[in-house]
Parts: structure tokens; sequence; C-alpha cells
């Protein structure tokens, strides 16, 4: 079993529509839960992210973590075209020295117009 | 701020022939790192470094080689490009006191071995 796991899609949604992206992981331990968006042929880039369990909002993006069932979502509201990109999660735990994010294989993203 | 440089952008080479992958980072990060994006595989750890002078193997090193001479430059070396070694090469940096390790990447080398 990989250590987080993501639909890599592609997941392809009307202009407007409200989308969520998932990932499971199986350490107990990461403490840190990003979201990093690719542009097509660009470097990643972070999105946002949350540290521990709840919710964080920025936007029209919301970030949950539910460490209970080691799951991460990124919900994306009224979704617009220029947010087609694939979207990496990658949670990481600080007691980690040797400072390695573990990716999510990158769910791909498509907002049709 | 440039950020994170990488030279080139594009390569084509084939078997057997050596090359370097240039990686330049003017923010003064310690943590220095090179990735491989394969389709459906997500970002691949090759090897990193945690300062100058200082470098270890990541998930998949083998047919690559790394320095770290100083804290701004990482350069990857390909000893003898194999046709598997085709992939998009993303190099990443990031201050190691960073509480959530944000990490900044580069454009890409987009790499074909023939």
């Amino acid at each position: 079993q990989k250590e987080v796991e993501q639909d890599p899609g592609p997941l392809s949604v009307p202009e407007g529509a409200i989308v969520s992206l998932n990932c499971t992981y199986s350490n107990s331990a990461f403490q840190y839960f990003m979201w990093y968006r690719q542009y097509s042929r660009k470097g990643p880039e972070l999105l946002m992210y949350t540290y521990s369990s709840g919710n964080k909002e920025d936007g029209r993006f919301t970030a949950q973590v539910d460490k209970s069932s080691k799951y991460i979502s990124l919900f994306i509201r009224d979704s617009q075209p220029s947010d087609s990109a694939t979207y990496l999660c990658a949670p990481w735990g600080a007691m980690d020295s040797n400072y390695q994010l573990i990716w999510g294989a990158g769910t791909k993203l498509i907002i049709k117009p | 701020n440039a950020g994170v440089t990488q030279t080139p952008k594009f390569q084509v080479l084939k078997t057997g022939q050596s090359m370097t992958l240039q990686c330049a980072q003017d923010m003064n990060h310690e943590y220095m790192s090179w990735y491989r994006q394969d389709p459906g595989m997500g970002l691949r750890l090759i090897h990193y470094s945690v300062g100058a002078g200082i470098t270890d193997q990541g998930e998949v090193p083998n047919g690559y080689n790394v320095s770290r001479s100083t804290t701004e430059d990482f350069p990857l070396r390909l000893l003898s490009a194999a046709p598997s070694q085709t992939s998009v090469y993303f190099c990443a940096s990031s201050l190691v006191e960073s509480s959530y390790n944000e990490q900044f990447f580069g454009p890409g080398t987009r790499l074909t071995v023939l």
C-alpha cells in the first residue's frame, strides 16, 4: 500500500460546479497536509495547507483533514476554467528530519466552460 | 528574486550519453531536491541535500549523481542515459526551519532519451 493514495482522474466538471478532490494516507504521524497546484508544463506551487485536523478556507478553496480516518479533501466552490490543473496532496510530519514530502499521484482537474 | 531556475528546458539525448541538468536558487534555502515526474506516478524523489557538502539518495537514485558545493546550486548528472530516464525533471528548494516545509519548484526540464 502506498503511503498516499490519490485518484489520478481526470476529473471533468462544468464551470461553476463544486469540486471535491481527495487523498488517503497511512502514516498517522503526519501533521501538516499540503495541497499543491500544477498547471500544464509548469512546476507545482503550494496552494494551501492545514495543520492537524480541521478545516481551512481560502477564498473559493477549502482544505479539510480527518485524521481519524486519514482522509484529506480539497473543495473548490464556483469552479472556474482557470482552476484546470493537476492537484497534488502532500502530507508531511515535522518529525521527519529528512524534510521529504510524501506525494500523491495528483488528480488532473478539467473545468469545462 | 528569480526563485528556482533550471536549465535546459528541453533536452534530447541518445542512449549512453551523459549530461548535467542545472538547478539554482537565490532564496538561501538549505534544502534542495530533484524529482522526476512520470504520468500517473506523481513526483518521485531522486536525490536531495540539506546543505552544502551534504547529499543523500531518494526513492529512485540509480543512474543519477548529484553534488552540492554551494548553497545556491544543485546539479543533477545523468551518467549514461537510458530510455527509462525519459521524464520531466523538477528541482525544488525549501527552508529547513519552515514549520510546514513549503517547497518551491523550478519550471522543469523535459528530457527525452532515444
